[in-house]
């Protein structure tokens, strides 16, 4: 099946540095990437959508110069939190959408995010 | 706008069957799935099933939808302790072109 690599798989970063986020589809080349932050026990909820080559469509009320997201390439998309903050501390989980009919969206495995 | 519920927890005993329901809003839907996270994880896609379907089976698992009363239900049948997980249901809508998913239900598997 679909792969969706994530790197860190954790990270803890000292409040007002910026934490850098890879989200990787390993065997098959993503048309669209996207990225979800969790909170404990909530659903997920979409921060942004990125294509290849074009700017990331954020979702109302996320900031876009908070997150910033950069799709190089069909395969790699990254995500970067600058100057994080405690509230930031969350699980990021990217996903890639396959270009097939079904529309199907792999995940990666999450990054915990803990700022201190 | 598009909405996707769930119910939050349910409980079975090992071996019997579970019946994760799903009701969704979306007249544009296409597709629904059923996810699943374990504790720590991402999300496992585990099966979906097309809007102009009733019925799709895989396995142990077997996906019912109602499009009249835009109703989805997960069937996994003898269920192990394995299985224990939290499942979302998720909604590709058509208008939008982004899955919209469900609260999560929190399946205990007791031995």
């Amino acid at each position: 099946g679909a792969v969706v690599s994530q790197h860190p798989s954790w990270v803890i970063c000292k409040s007002g540095t910026s934490v850098k986020i890879e989200c990787r589809s390993l065997d098959f080349q993503a048309t669209t990437m996207f990225w979800y932050r969790q909170f404990p026990k909530q659903s997920l909820m979409l921060m942004a959508t990125s294509n290849e080559g074009s700017k990331a469509t954020y979702e109302q009320g996320v900031e876009k110069d908070k997150f910033l997201i950069n799709h190089a390439s069909l395969t790699l998309s990254t995500l970067t939190v600058t100057s994080a903050h405690p509230e930031d501390s969350s699980f990021y989980i990217c996903s890639a959408r396959i270009a097939t009919p079904y529309n199907e969206q792999f995940f990666g495995p999450g990054t915990r995010l803990t700022v201190l | 706008g598009e909405d996707v519920e769930q119910s939050l927890f349910l409980s079975v005993r090992e071996g019997d069957s579970s019946v994760i329901n799903c009701t969704y809003t979306d007249s544009s839907s296409t597709y629904l799935y059923w996810y699943k996270q374990e504790p720590g994880a991402g999300l496992q896609l585990l099966t979906y099933i097309f809007s102009n379907m009733d019925m799709k089976q895989d396995q142990r698992l077997t996906v019912l939808l109602n499009k009249k009363d835009k109703h989805l239900s997960l069937r996994i049948a003898d269920t192990q302790t394995g299985d224990s997980a939290i499942y979302f249901c998720a909604d590709f809508s058509g208008n939008t072109g982004k899955l919209i998913f469900g609260q999560g239900t929190t399946l205990q598997v007791k031995p």
